[in-house]
């Protein structure tokens, strides 16, 4: 199985600063025969599903603020908010989708400092 | 609007059985790939089972191979999940998922609200 660790476990970031997110796979998830990452990352708020933000490592989901942009390729990954919102107090997971069995990150818990 | 209502979960003891259900709305159920994930506190996120657009494809996490089915009633818009020889590691909130086609079916761009199942003496 494919193992997704993401860094840092938990992270407070002032309102309006950068907020980084690592992600890494425990091989690559890039395809070579479409250069294509097999990876998503999604945004999970106390009490809710998770909703899709990022596919393709790096393609917004419709309705996703620009504020938030995926990165990286091969094994490894990055999600950044670029100014952050009060409204983006979440925990944030990667998934591989490269094969089964798909695999998530243990989750990283964005807070405001 | 896309909607995904599950129901089902609830309280078994080791070695029951319960079938989860997702009531699916909003979109055109027979096209999409559809999944079920869990979470637990402990595990996080945990990918179960998806089946095809056309149900004749199915895959499942080792972990549940031979103990889970998945199923789907294209003329009722529902998915279900029978769960059989329940351990307590099952115990987790069952999330019904829609597969994003423009990502090869492979990740999830709507989720239900979970149901929660909880294997107990």
């Amino acid at each position: 199985d494919i193992v997704m660790t993401q860094s840092p476990d938990s992270l407070a970031v002032s309102l309006g600063e950068r907020a980084t997110i690592n992600c890494k796979s425990s091989q690559t998830i890039l395809y070579s025969s479409n250069n294509r990452n097999y990876l998503a990352w999604y945004q999970q708020k106390s009490g809710q599903p998770p909703k899709l933000l990022i596919y393709w490592a790096s393609t917004r989901e419709s309705g996703v603020p620009d504020r938030f942009t995926g990165s990286g390729s091969g094994t490894d990954f990055t999600l950044t908010i670029s100014s952050l919102q009060a409204e983006d107090v979440a925990v944030y997971y990667c998934q591989q989708y490269y094969y089964t069995p798909y695999t998530f990150g243990q989750g990283t818990k964005l807070a405001i400092k | 609007e896309v909607q995904l209502v599950e129901s089902g979960g609830g309280l078994v003891q080791p070695g029951g059985s319960l079938r989860l259900s997702c009531a699916a709305s909003g979109f055109t159920f027979s096209i999409y790939a559809m999944s079920w994930v869990r979470q637990t506190p402990g595990k996080g996120l945990e990918w179960v089972s998806t089946v095809s657009g056309g149900g004749d494809d199915t895959y499942y996490a080792d972990s549940v191979k031979g103990r889970f089915t998945i199923s789907r009633d294209s003329s009722e818009n529902t998915l279900s999940l029978q769960i059989n020889n329940l351990r307590a590691e099952d115990t987790a909130l069952y999330f019904c998922a829609r597969n994003k086609e423009s990502s090869g079916w492979k990740c999830f761009d709507y989720w239900g609200q979970g149901t929660l199942v909880t294997v107990s003496p």
